[in-house]
């Protein structure tokens, strides 16, 4: 079956950069879907970041958009997120999952469901 | 900005039927912002509950259920399961790739 795992450092420090990588198994990134990260600050709501197609394509959330930059490396079947100058809001547990998507106007876009999700890894930002 | 709005809590007593809802600041929920429901234990990973409003995830017991109702999409427990006690958050599409989760709904079974 589909699963996903988050990789990255755990402590990152004020105005640095946050980077995480999630590897995908049991499905090729490139036969479809997209591929999202969502995050989990301690003891509250899930936030979407962002979702990237194979072909390079990005949707950010529009709060993010400035720090954000996600990427995708087919060739090793995994996707990764960067957040620019952090902060302490920017702790939180991120997830990476694959979500579907809808073909218009000769663009796909990222929709709907998430499924299957990362267990998730928690990143702190402290100095 | 527009909010994706969540009961903060709601308590349902074991064997009970429970409504929860996922509205909008400005605007009603409709099909066409293909409401998804996530089921969250503390220290787990988001599970899949419902998607496009109404579609069981794959193995979701039948239990569960979505639908629009009024102007808000809904998640109704039918015969609440002391294991049904968790966090549920709704998703809503917002169009031009943009998803948006409700803050999310503490389920007590009690």
């Amino acid at each position: 079956q589909v699963q996903l795992q988050e990789s990255g450092p755990g402590l990152v420090k004020p105005s640095e950069t946050l980077s995480l990588t999630c590897a995908v198994s049991g499905y090729s990134i490139s036969s479809g879907y997209y591929w999202g990260w969502i995050r989990q600050p301690p003891g509250k709501g899930l936030e979407w970041i962002g979702s990237i197609y194979h072909s390079g394509t990005t949707h950010y959330n529009p709060s993010l958009k400035s720090r954000v930059t996600m990427s995708v490396d087919t060739s090793k079947n995994q996707f990764s997120l960067k957040l620019t100058s952090v902060s302490v809001a920017d702790t939180a547990v991120y997830h990476c999952a694959r979500q579907d998507s809808y073909y218009e106007s000769g663009n796909y876009y990222p929709y709907n469901w998430f499924d299957p999700w990362g267990q998730g890894t928690l990143v702190t930002v402290s100095s | 900005q527009t909010v994706v709005t969540q009961e903060p809590s709601f308590s349902v007593s074991p064997g009970g039927t429970v409504t929860l809802t996922c509205g909008l600041s400005s605007g009603s929920v409709s099909t066409s912002y293909f409401p998804s429901w996530y089921q969250q234990t503390p220290g787990q990973a988001p599970r899949t509950l419902i998607y496009s409003t109404n579609t069981p995830s794959s193995g979701v017991p039948d239990r569960f259920s979505g639908s629009i109702l009024g102007n808000k999409a809904a998640l109704t427990i039918t015969g609440a399961q002391a294991d049904d006690e968790s966090d549920y958050y709704c998703m809503l599409y917002m169009g031009s790739g943009i998803s948006v989760f409700g803050g999310g709904t503490k389920l007590t079974v009690l």
